[in-house]
């Protein structure tokens, strides 16, 4: 069965400092991964998506994440927080590969962004 | 507008009622999902339409929980006999299907009081 691991629920940065959000992933197949971000009281916006194609994904507002097989990992970066990036954070796979099928979301990781 | 809808936006009823939510998806959408999150969790899915295809329903909690869609629009998520373990926030999301990626809606924010 397909999985994700978010391995902080909580991460706090101050403006202007780099951003890691952690995620591990488990499938049995070459899986589509995503980042989805939740402001409160908002819905769910796709950061970006990784669909076998270039290991490096680049996505909305500077984030980007690198898939490494090796390390079966999926962590979301950006080199500079905003105030507006905080946020939840959602690592997810997709239930079979081809089509997306239903998603399977990490428990989140709340960013919080110091001034 | 030009992304998934939901209403009602908040709803708010006692234990033992039935209530329906709705959703709306982006025009043209051929797969269709229901997701529950409750308070401070991630998402959860409940059931996905796709096309003309049989629904996959995997993910309904009980057979209180039931959905519908016409066609390739509107769909409804029906819970009856409401308990406070069903208050969460449903959020319905809508793809091209393939490896297209889901858009969600707002989600409608349940209360069973």
């Amino acid at each position: 069965a397909q999985s994700v691991t978010q391995l902080d629920s909580h991460v706090s940065v101050s403006e202007g400092t780099p951003v890691l959000l952690r995620c591990n992933y488990s499938s049995s197949y070459s899986p589509s991964l995503f980042w989805y971000v939740q402001h409160p009281n908002k819905g769910l916006q796709l950061l970006l998506k990784y669909t076998s194609a270039a290991t490096l994904v680049k996505g909305i507002n500077g984030f980007e994440a690198e898939f490494k097989k090796s390390e079966t990992s999926f962590h979301l970066t950006k080199p500079s927080a905003h105030m507006s990036d905080a946020a939840e954070y959602f690592c997810v796979v997709s239930d079979r590969p081809g089509n997306t099928g239903k998603l399977i979301f990490g428990q989140g990781t709340t960013l919080q962004v110091k001034p | 507008g030009a992304g998934v809808s939901q209403s009602p936006s908040n709803k708010v009823t006692e234990k033992g009622k039935d209530v329906e939510l709705r959703c709306d998806p982006i025009s043209g959408h051929t797969a269709l999902y229901w997701y529950r999150q409750r308070l401070g969790q991630g998402l959860e899915f409940l059931i996905y339409f796709q096309g003309n295809s049989a629904p996959d329903k995997s993910g309904l909690p009980s057979d209180r929980f039931s959905a519908e869609r016409t066609g390739e629009s509107v769909s409804t998520l029906t819970i009856q006999r409401t308990q406070q373990e069903d208050s969460a926030v449903y959020l319905c999301a809508s793809s091209l299907g393939g490896k297209q990626p889901q858009h969600f809606g707002d989600g409608t924010r349940l209360s069973i009081l």
